[in-house]
């Protein structure tokens, strides 16, 4: 039984290319939450969804910013025109109902 | 403004010792309180879940307390292995349910040396 699955795990672009992380949760579950840590920061909350719908985006940066989870496939968290402060890992982790979040191992994103 | 913090900072002990780190917290409403464990590269993982009527909860060598009064958890490390190196994050969630957001700390970073 898979955990959550993220990936890449590293991903490096450069600025003004656009980012796109994917995040398949785990069997089951139909919740998906990403979470932003930068370096020396604790994990913030960006966005919360379920399938096909966004839930909550209170923690998003208001521009190029875009998170999606579709019917099918992968949820995919979207940076447009990346630039250095987006460099961070990106969590994503899943839960079933109103169960405990498990997470993924990150997509360590830098930015040159 | 919600927050989760950690002391220490970081810390280093030897195989074998105890250690106990420390939380507090002025997160309002308050649902939970969590402990997880984060190795270098990996997604955190949780060690223990604790609503506001408990007090403490134990895994393993591991051991949470909560005070709700005093808005305080500690999370008690008994006879090390270096596999405990890891950083330790406390976690609040702030309301149940789905819509309930988990407010981070910034973790403990603990380093057991042989």
């Amino acid at each position: 039984n898979a955990g959550v699955m993220q990936n890449p795990r590293h991903l490096v672009r450069r600025r003004g290319q656009e980012a796109r992380l994917r995040c398949s949760p785990m069997k089951g579950h139909s919740h998906v939450y990403w979470y932003r840590q930068l370096p020396e920061e604790g994990l913030k909350f960006m966005v919360y969804l379920q399938k096909e719908n966004i839930i909550d985006e209170s923690g998003m940066p208001k521009e190029r910013f875009s998170a999606e989870f579709p019917k099918e496939g992968p949820s995919i968290l979207r940076i447009q025109q990346v630039v250095r402060g987006d460099s961070a890992a990106y969590f994503c982790a899943s839960s079933s109902g109103d169960q405990p979040q498990h997470f993924g191992d990150g997509t360590r994103l830098s930015i040159l | 403004k919600n927050q989760v913090e950690q002391s220490p900072q970081s810390l280093i002990i030897l195989e074998g010792k105890n250690c106990t780190l420390q939380c507090n917290y002025t997160v309002s409403p308050f649902s939970n309180l969590r402990w997880y464990k984060q190795d270098t590269g990996r997604g955190p993982v949780s060690l223990t879940i604790m609503t506001f009527s408990e007090n403490t909860k134990s895994n393993g060598r591991y051991t949470a307390t909560l005070d709700a009064d005093t808005k305080q958890s500690s999370l008690h490390i008994t006879a090390s292995q270096l596999s405990d190196s890891a950083s330790y994050i406390c976690v609040v969630k702030d309301r149940p349910g789905n819509t309930g957001k988990l407010i981070f700390g910034q973790g403990t970073t603990l380093q057991v040396k042989p």
